[in-house]
């Protein structure tokens, strides 16, 4: 079965502070893995996406990995900031049909 | 930039009436997409629409929803008889021909409140 599962589910860091969010996947066979911001009450926003033959890509603070032999991404965000508070969603999409696989989110907050 | 659109932002509804969610996707996107997100919960896939056509439907996605493209612009998400467990984020989805590579675009989600 398709799955996405991340981790951690919330997690809380200071102004400042570096934070990885996790995404484990089953979803085969493998297209993409997308990381998406969501802020409260709205639509999802893409921040990356990686391909079976990426292992890294940044997008400024943003630094995305993808280990396609284990299944697993990861979001390094660097000197967070406030408006870094938001759920992060990973979404993997495979090479079959026309589907998206959502993950369940990370919701991270950042305080002062 | 163009971006996708939903109205209304908020519908609330009694128990068993129908609500229609309208969507406006991007004009030159061909795949479009309904999701549901419960509050507190994971974004859930609904359907998938391409060509005219549902493309591919999850479980949740059963005969108490349809979806239509009536006019070439917009991408309406109907669902008769709504039940309390029907409350929810709706947001719909539009991206580019081809591979799943290309990004969805999300609109900014209608929230149903069904009481």
């Amino acid at each position: 079965k398709n799955q996405v599962e991340q981790s951690p589910q919330s997690l809380i860091i200071l102004e400042g502070k570096n934070c990885t969010l996790q995404c484990n996947y089953t979803v085969s066979p493998f297209s993409n893995l997308r990381w998406y911001k969501q802020d409260t009450g709205r639509g999802p926003v893409s921040l990356t996406i990686m391909t079976f033959s990426e292992n890294t890509k940044s997008n400024g603070r943003y630094t995305a990995t993808l280990d396609a032999d284990t299944k697993q991404s990861s979001l390094h965000i660097t000197a967070s900031q406030l408006s870094d508070s938001a759920s992060y969603i990973c979404v993997v999409s495979a090479r079959t049909g026309n589907q998206f696989y959502f993950g369940t989110g990370t919701s991270l907050t950042v305080i002062p | 930039e163009p971006e996708v659109t939903q109205t209304p932002s908020h519908q609330v509804t009694q128990m068993g009436q129908e609500v229609i969610l309208r969507c406006v996707p991007i004009s030159n996107h061909l795949y479009f997409y309904w999701y549901r997100q419960i509050l507190g919960q994971k974004v859930e896939f609904l359907v998938s629409f391409y060509n005219n056509e549902i493309s591919e439907k999850s479980e949740i996605f059963d005969d108490q929803f349809s979806v239509e493209r009536p006019d070439g612009s917009n991408f309406t998400l109907k669902i008769r008889s709504t039940k309390l467990e029907d409350s929810a984020m709706y947001f719909c989805a539009s991206r580019p021909s081809g591979t799943t590579y290309n990004e969805q675009f999300f609109g900014p989600g209608t929230r149903l409140t069904v009481l």
